[in-house]
This record gives C-alpha cells, structure tokens and sequence, in this order.
C-alpha cells in the first residue's frame, strides 16, 4: 500500500517570500502521479499542481513549482512570491497509474501567510 | 460548466439516524470518488463508482456505509446508524472517462463537501 508522509504540520512565511513544502511518499509503483492540493477555510480542495512521475522536468504553475525526486520518493512544494490568499492547508497526494486511481492523501501542512 | 455538486453542505443527524449525501459530477463525467475527511487529517479514500456499478469500495467500512451511483440522477452516499465517529467532512469528485480533447483523464475535482455532524 501507497503512504504519503507531510512532517511539517503547521509553517509560516512573510508575504512576498518563499516558503518551500516537503513530502515524501512510499511505493513500489514505477508509474503514477503526484498532486498537492490547497485547502482554503471553505474546505474546497483545489488543484495546485501536478507531477507525471515518468517525467524528469519538474512541474511549474506559476508561482507554484515542485522538486521531483523520484529515487528519494520526495516532492515538495516551492511557493514563490507567496500572497496572503496562499494561506491554507496543503496536501500532498499520490495516484497509481492504472486500477482504481484514487488519491492517496498526506495529513497536510497548514501554511500561514503573515503580513 | 457546472462544477461537482454536494448537497447537502451541512447535515445533523443524531445517533441512531440515516445520513444520505448526494453528489452530481461534472458534466460529461462518469467516475465518481467519495473521501472522508476527519478533523485535522487528510482525506481518506472510501469508494470508486461509475454509472451502476462500484469498481473499488477498499476503503468503506464494512457496515452501515453504502454508495450507489444510478445510470440517472446523483451518486450517494448512504450512512445508516449514524455513531458520533461519522462526524466528518464527505467529499466527492468526479473525473472524466477517456482523454478528452489530449488533456489529462485522472485529474479529480472536488465538491465543497458535505458536514456530517452526528449529535
């Protein structure tokens, strides 16, 4: 069975910094992908980024941008320029390419976003 | 285009009752996934549905949990007996079948949730 491992439970940055989110997973899956999703306070899950783990590029959305570390089992999360509406839960997820496809959660970090 | 829709978002029910949670996928979409959300952890997987038939429920408690996800109409979520350890957040997602259009077929996208607090 797929874990997702978030050792930081809570973490803070200045708006306009860079705060950087860890994650590692435990598999023995070649293929699948990798997610973080933001939690806001309305609880609505919203897609931040996603990884396709036969790709070496790192995946990059705007100011969001991942380290894909596919031999460590390690995708953390850079948030550049982070603004006050970035505060929110962030939960990395794991998917298994093929079968069922569901998401595989961490318990997630709650980032604050100080002004 | 419409996204995932949950309803109710808040639901009390005390011990003993029936929780029914429904959720409408996206147009065009014929997968559905229902998670549950403890207080302070992360969503946990509970069961795979698409039109008539349930293809994964691994992660549905053996008793009182059921879903069904019809050819017409929403999919559910039913809870009956509701005990005090069901108060959680449900959410549901829905993800489309195929490739459509070259893009991305496993992205899922949430509903806002449905509240279940048992009393």
């Amino acid at each position: 069975a797929q874990t997702v491992t978030q050792s930081q439970p809570e973490m803070s940055v200045q708006e306009a910094e860079t705060v950087t989110l860890s994650c590692t997973y435990d598999t023995s899956e070649s293929n699948y992908y990798l997610f973080w999703y933001k939690q806001p306070p309305s609880r609505q899950m919203i897609l931040v980024i996603r990884q396709e783990a036969y790709k070496q590029q790192n995946a990059t959305e705007n100011r969001f941008s991942v380290n894909f570390q596919k031999a460590a089992k390690s995708f953390s999360l850079k948030i550049s320029d982070s603004q006050l509406g970035d505060t929110a839960m962030y939960f990395c997820a794991f998917m298994k390419q093929g079968g069922s496809e569901k998401l595989v959660f961490g318990k997630g970090t709650k980032l604050t976003v100080n002004p | 285009n419409a996204g995932v829709m949950q309803n109710p978002r808040h639901l009390v029910r005390r011990r003993g009752q029936e929780a029914r949670l429904r959720c409408s996928p996206m147009k065009g979409h014929s997968h559905v996934y229902w998670y549950r959300q403890l207080p302070e952890e992360g969503l946990k997987f509970m069961v795979y549905l698409q039109k008539e038939n349930i293809i994964d429920e691994s992660g549905m408690p053996k008793e009182r949990f059921s879903a069904e996800f019809p050819k017409e109409g929403p999919s559910i979520l039913r809870i009956q007996q509701v005990v005090r350890g069901d108060s959680a957040a449900y959410f549901c997602a829905s993800s489309p079948t195929g490739k459509a259009g070259g893009g991305f077929s496993y992205e899922q996208y949430f509903g806002p949730g449905t509240r279940l607090t048992v009393t």
